[in-house]
Order: structure tokens, then C-alpha cells, then sequence
């Protein structure tokens, strides 16, 4: 089974612009969630998608929104960047979202720099 | 909320060393703990898992037992290897099975 797919890998913005990032699950995986890594503030969480809908949201700016498609296929999108948006942003799908123990399965991430 | 605490790094070890990294939780419930490894440039790998008090996860050579007494989840390995250098980051993943809280990962560096 392919993993879990991120494009693109590399992105280099300026401070205003807006960007989205691509998140293709392990197939048969419903549930998508969004991290943020960067080296002050670690890793943190983003939101997470099921079956097209936001169930749970983490504690980030309304610039911040992302979407499932139909196939679980989803995308981030950060609108007015600004310096402090610049991480490593990791893709994670699991089955369901919603059992014990259900691993998270991470993809390759997206790095952003925001010049 | 949720948190997760790890020792910092960086850990410096010899090949075939013990390794420890420690790790505590504070969790409402009987959260699911992970623990995954980052190599440079990549994503996180799953390295082993526990779902409930008492139980043991193991994957090529590393161990972690579920410690509810001590809210803990210390990962353990009998002797590293220079392969194993890598950043390692404790997790927990919440109640309702969608969202992973991270420590704030700890640097191996294993000479040879």
C-alpha cells in the first residue's frame, strides 16, 4: 500500500501571499489530520477531517482552514502569511479517526519558508 | 488539556549503549501513548505503541511500558546503533481517537 502523499514538498512564499497544501491518505483512510512543526513550538495540532467534515480543531488563527474531498483526499490553506508561518507541515491519516489506539500514519510533510 | 513532557536533548551515546528517554503525560482518561522517531528530512515513523496500563509496545529493540501508577512511557533500548540517531518524540493520542499531543522530541546521537 502506498503511504501517505504530500505536495508539494518544498514552497517558498512571501509575508501576504496564501498557500495550499495537498494530503492524499494511505488508501482506505478516512480520517485526516494537520500538524505543525516548527523548532520553538514542536509539534502541534492542527484540525482533523472525517467523511468531509472538520471534527476537531486545534488551537491556530482563522488564516488557517483546510477541507476533505469525497475520496478523503484533503487540503490546508493559509491565507496572509506571515514569517512565523514558516514549518514543516505534516499530513497524518488513520482509518477512522476515532478508535483506540488507531495509529496515525504520517506523510513526508510540506516545507514552507515565508520570506 | 492533554500535554506531554520528555527529557530534552541532546542525547549523546556510544554504539551498543543503553538507552533511555524519558517520558511523562498528564491526560484526562487512559489515553493511548506512542512513541515515533523522525529521521532528517522525513516524517514520523510509528515506532511502537500501548493502549492500556501494563502493556508493553516493542519494535526493533525498542520497548515502552504503560506506567498509569506514574503516568509515565519511558522508551528503552539495550544497545543503539549509529542507525538509530535520529529525533524521537513521545506521544498521546486523545480520547476521542483524533488528535495526537507531542512532547518536545529528544535528538539521539549515537557515535560509533
Amino acid at each position: 500500500k502506498a503511504g501517505v502523499t504530500q505536495t508539494p514538498r518544498y514552497l517558498i512564499k512571501t509575508r501576504g501571499q496564501q498557500v495550499t497544501l495537498s494530503c492524499s491518505p494511505i488508501s482506505g483512510h478516512r480520517s485526516v489530520s494537520w500538524y505543525q512543526q516548527t523548532p520553538g513550538q514542536g509539534l502541534q495540532f492542527l484540525f482533523e477531517y472525517f467523511s468531509e467534515t472538520q471534527r476537531n480543531k486545534g488551537n491556530f488563527p482563522g488564516r488557517f482552514s483546510g477541507r476533505q474531498f469525497s475520496n478523503s483526499r484533503s487540503e490546508m490553506n493559509v491565507s496572509t502569511l506571515e514569517l512565523g508561518d514558516s514549518a514543516l507541515y505534516l499530513c497524518a491519516s488513520s482509518p477512522e479517526g476515532s478508535a483506540r489506539g488507531e495509529t496515525q500514519y504520517f506523510g513526508p510533510g510540506t516545507r514552507l519558508l515565508v520570506l | 488539556g492533554n500535554s506531554v513532557t520528555q527529557m530534552e536533548g541532546p542525547v549523546t551515546l556510544s554504539e551498543e549503549a543503553f538507552l533511555t528517554i524519558n517520558c511523562t503525560y498528564t491526560a484526562t482518561g487512559y489515553p493511548s501513548l506512542f512513541w515515533y522517531v523522525q529521521y532528517p528530512g522525513e516524517g514520523l515513523q510509528l515506532l511502537l505503541k500501548a493502549t492500556k496500563a501494563d502493556d508493553k509496545g516493542s519494535n526493533k529493540g525498542f520497548e515502552a511500558t504503560y506506567r498509569k501508577e506514574t503516568t509515565s512511557f519511558h522508551l528503552e533500548k539495550g544497545s543503539v546503533q549509529v542507525s538509530d540517531s535520529a529525533v524521537y518524540f513521545c506521544a498521546l493520542l486523545n480520547n476521542a481517537g483524533n488528535m495526537l499531543t507531542f512532547g518536545g522530541g529528544t535528538r539521539l546521537m549515537v557515535k560509533p
